[in-house]
């Protein structure tokens, strides 16, 4: 099965403030990445898919890219709606795996 | 619009089994095949198969083999999933999804396995 390798495990941000969120595969994936975020109490919502592009309706301050094996998400102006579990998934080859999760919460 | 209706909580008995469904409305049911992720504390997201809902055809986790069976049926547009010889392991929140980038989810079953 492919590894997702993702860091930090959690992460404390201002509001307004700049924050990346990486995933590090076991082996190419291509641009088969997503992004989801999660919310106490709620179902995942994608946030970002193909690696870069943003899903309907998801703010522009949410952006992916990838260098290699190495996939981010970054958020370009920390909001408080943004507060909840960060999970990537590899859709490249099943079984499809998922990032252990960074929980980001506000300093 | 897209929604996947999952159906209610569940509590079972060790050694027992459950049959999850989720209905999907707001579009063509077979277009998509439908996915099954299983949600822990402890283990976080687990990606446990999907089923093509036009064939019925299945693709399982080597994890979940044995232990989840997919089904569907196209004339509800529904899809189940049955666990079975459950222990407290399987406790958890169960998911649907549209196996398309999972753009859309059900709102999770919670299986509590207990004595």
């Amino acid at each position: 099965d492919i590894q997702m390798t993702q860091s930090p495990a959690s992460l404390s941000a201002s509001l307004e403030e700049i924050v990346t969120i990486t995933c590090q595969a076991s082996q190419d994936i291509g641009n088969w990445l997503a992004w989801y975020q999660q919310k106490p109490g709620k179902s995942p919502q994608l946030l970002i898919y193909g690696a870069t592009s943003l899903a309907d309706g998801v703010p522009s301050r949410f952006s992916g890219s990838r260098s290699g094996t190495q996939y981010s998400l970054k958020i370009s102006r920390l909001q408080v709606e943004d507060i909840g579990i960060y999970y990537c998934l590899q859709a490249y080859s099943a079984p499809y795996t998922f990032g252990a999760g960074t929980k980001l919460e506000l300093k | 619009q897209v929604q996947l209706q999952q159906s209610g909580a569940e509590l079972a008995k060790p050694g027992s089994s459950v049959k999850i469904s989720c209905k999907a409305s707001g579009y063509t049911f077979t277009s998509y095949y439908i996915s099954w992720i299983k949600q822990t504390t402890g283990q976080g997201l687990e990606y446990i198969g999907y089923i093509n809902t036009g064939s019925g055809g299945t693709n399982y986790n080597e994890k979940f083999k044995g232990k989840a069976t997919l089904t569907v049926d196209k004339s509800s547009s529904t899809a189940f999933m049955q666990l079975s010889s459950l222990t407290p392991d399987d406790s958890a929140v169960y998911y649907c999804a549209e196996q398309s980038w999972f753009a859309y989810w059900g709102q999770g079953t919670l299986v509590t396995v207990s004595s």
